[in-house]
């Protein structure tokens, strides 16, 4: 596709319920990000992947959460036994090479919404 | 202290006026600086990029950078109704960090 895509687009998971979010990147995109947005909040960063290697993972909140992206595409996200503060929209972005390189853009895909009942 | 710090607003504005937005950050090694406007319900899209010091210029929108002082600002000149969004400062060095945002609110 064209843009980053995001699957399922909204979810509705029982506390204590284990979700997988998945992220299909822009074609050729080596950098891929995970946010949580919370409700009139700004995007909290969670990992972030360099092709297949996780560079970062200082975000995520708590063991519960892991993510990978095995083969340097798509990326999944997991949260496991859920719970209500994780109801948030996960957001999933790409770019074609490091961020700080001049010009480059990350594009974002639509978002995962979560809610945690 | 967050490492990227804007005032949440919300900032109402005139249509016609300028809208000026503010953005601090705390790491003085922070590289790349990015604003991005997010509609309601919506993504976050890439409205502005700066790297140097100064001021860059694009359309209606100038970005002016102030590495000395940690400080980012984004101007809207000509504001328009449909410039109303929430506006997300980001800073990169290692990673991508996003400020809260601020609600603007164009007024017709």
């Amino acid at each position: 596709g064209a843009g980053v895509s995001q699957s399922p687009r909204y979810k509705v998971a029982k506390r204590g319920q284990d979700v997988a979010l998945r992220c299909d990147p822009i074609s050729g995109h080596v950098s891929l990000f995970w946010y949580q947005q919370a409700l009139g909040q700004g995007p909290e960063f969670l990992t972030y992947f360099q092709n297949e290697a996780q560079l970062d993972k200082s975000g995520l909140p708590s063991d519960r959460f892991f993510a990978e992206r095995p083969e340097g595409s798509v990326s999944t996200l997991k949260i496991q036994r859920t719970q209500q503060e994780d109801s948030a929209v996960y957001l999933c972005a790409s770019s074609f090479q490091f961020p700080g390189v001049r010009g480059n853009t990350i594009y974002f895909g639509e978002g995962s919404w979560l809610t945690v009942v | 202290q967050k490492e990227v710090e804007q005032n949440s607003g919300p900032l109402s504005v005139p249509e016609g006026a300028i809208a000026s937005l503010n953005c601090t950050y705390s790491d003085r090694g922070s590289q790349s600086f990015f604003w991005y406007r997010q509609y309601s319900g919506k993504s976050p899209e890439l409205i502005m990029s700066i790297y140097s010091n100064g001021d860059k210029e694009d359309g209606r929108f100038t970005a002016q950078l102030n590495k000395a002082s940690q400080y980012v600002s984004l101007l809207i000149r000509d504001s328009q109704p449909s410039d109303s969004a929430t506006y997300l400062c980001a800073v990169w060095r290692n990673d991508m960090r996003f400020g809260a945002g601020t609600r603007l609110t164009v007024k017709p």
